[in-house]
Formats: structure tokens, sequence, C-alpha cells
């Protein structure tokens, strides 16, 4: 099984709809984080979280909102979606290790959202 | 704040060819490095990441890459490609302290041609 895993994997919704997409990890890491893939952009953060009571901003985190319900989960809304939002969605989990620096992050497949 | 740019976004090249991609990244501080591959319809794969050590890091699938401190790269090389290397490579750079957020470039994708 999947140690990201991500749902739904596609989404058509249309413009002003509220949307959530959802992130589970059993990999036991405290870091999670949520990207946006746009096609010449490569990956943008949005949000990220290193543990339950925190949640942080990232780049591009206007119209987005997060909620983290457990060590292993990690959801982003879109409370009013709009054609903008249309991209690919990423979700990933990193764990600091007992030196407390974060190296590598482990992706999700990714929800395909479009916005008409 | 680090920004990455990936010089090619695409690359073609012929089977058993060699190729290069090309990454240059910019900070006021020490940073990792990092280059992902994304096969179709598929997550981010760590390829190799470079944290401290040697500057010529081995990552997986015969790709490797060299960090120059000086120049401020850490492309990506491989000696003879594959088609399932078809894919597109995304560098990525973090910060050594604080919150260590992840900046990636804007990918390049390498296609293989018989």
């Amino acid at each position: 099984d999947a140690d990201v895993t991500q749902t739904p994997r596609n989404r058509i919704t249309k413009t002003g709809k509220r949307i959530m997409l959802e992130c589970s990890q059993t990999k036991g890491h405290d870091r999670m984080y949520w990207y946006r893939q746009d096609p010449g952009l490569g990956l943008r953060l949005i949000y990220y979280s290193f543990d339950v009571k925190d949640i942080n901003k990232g780049e591009i985190s206007d119209g987005y909102s997060v909620s983290r319900q457990a060590q292993a989960k990690f959801s982003l809304s879109l409370e009013s979606a709009i054609p903008n939002q249309t991209a690919l969605y990423f979700c990933a989990t990193s764990d600091p290790g007992t030196s407390g620096k974060t190296d590598t992050q482990y992706f999700g497949p990714g929800t395909r959202l479009t916005v008409l | 704040a680090q920004s990455v740019t990936q010089l090619d976004s695409q690359v073609p090249v012929f089977e058993e060819a060699p190729v290069e991609l090309r990454c240059n990244y910019s900070s006021s501080v020490s940073v990792y490095l990092f280059w992902y591959v994304q096969y179709p319809n598929q997550g981010l794969q760590l390829l190799l990441k470079y944290l401290s050590g040697s500057t010529l890091v081995k990552g997986i699938n015969g790709f490797e890459a060299e960090f120059n401190k000086s120049q401020t790269s850490f492309h990506l090389r491989k000696p003879s490609v594959h088609i399932s290397d078809t894919a597109e490579y995304f560098c990525a750079v973090s910060d050594r302290g604080g919150a260590q957020k992840l900046v990636f470039g804007q990918g390049t994708r390498l296609t293989i041609n018989p």
C-alpha cells in the first residue's frame, strides 16, 4: 500500500463550489505539505504543518485553507473555487529525524483538479 | 529566500546517449539540494540529494549530480539514457535552518527517442 495517499485523484467542479482535497500518510511523519503544480512553473508551496497544532502559510496560500485533523491527515480546502485554481495538487510528508533537520520529502500521487 | 532556475524546459535525446540537465540556484544561506523525478501520471520521487560532504552525489537509476558552490549549480547527468528515463525532472533547494521549505525549479521534460 502507498505510504502517502490522496483523495480524490481527479475532480471536476464549478466556479464558486467548495472543494476539499484529502491527504493521509502511514509513514508516521510529523511534517506535511501541500503543493500545486502548474505547467512551466514547477511546484509551489501552499501550506505546511510541522505538527497538529502548527499550520503555516506557504508561497501561494490565498484562496486556500487547511486542516490538520491528526498526525496522519492533512486536508486542503478551496472555499470558493475559481478557474485559475485548476492544477495538479500534491501532498508530501517529511521527518526531521533526531537532528531536527528536514531533508527528503515523500509525495503522494496527486489530485488533478479542474474548475470550470 | 531561495530560487531555482532549470535552464532547459525540454531536452530530447536518443536512447543510450548521455544527458545533462542543468540547474542553477540562488540563496543567501547554505542550502540542501535535490533532484526529483516525476514519471507520467505519478507523484514525485527522490532521485538524489546533496546535504554535505562529497560534491559528487550518486542517485538511483544511474543518475549523478555535482554540487558546484562557486557556480551555484547542481547539474544532473547520466552517461547512457533509456526509454524508461522519459519523465519530468525537478531541481529543488531548501535552506539548512528554519522551516527548510523546498523551492522547486520549473522542471525539465526529458524525452528519449529510440
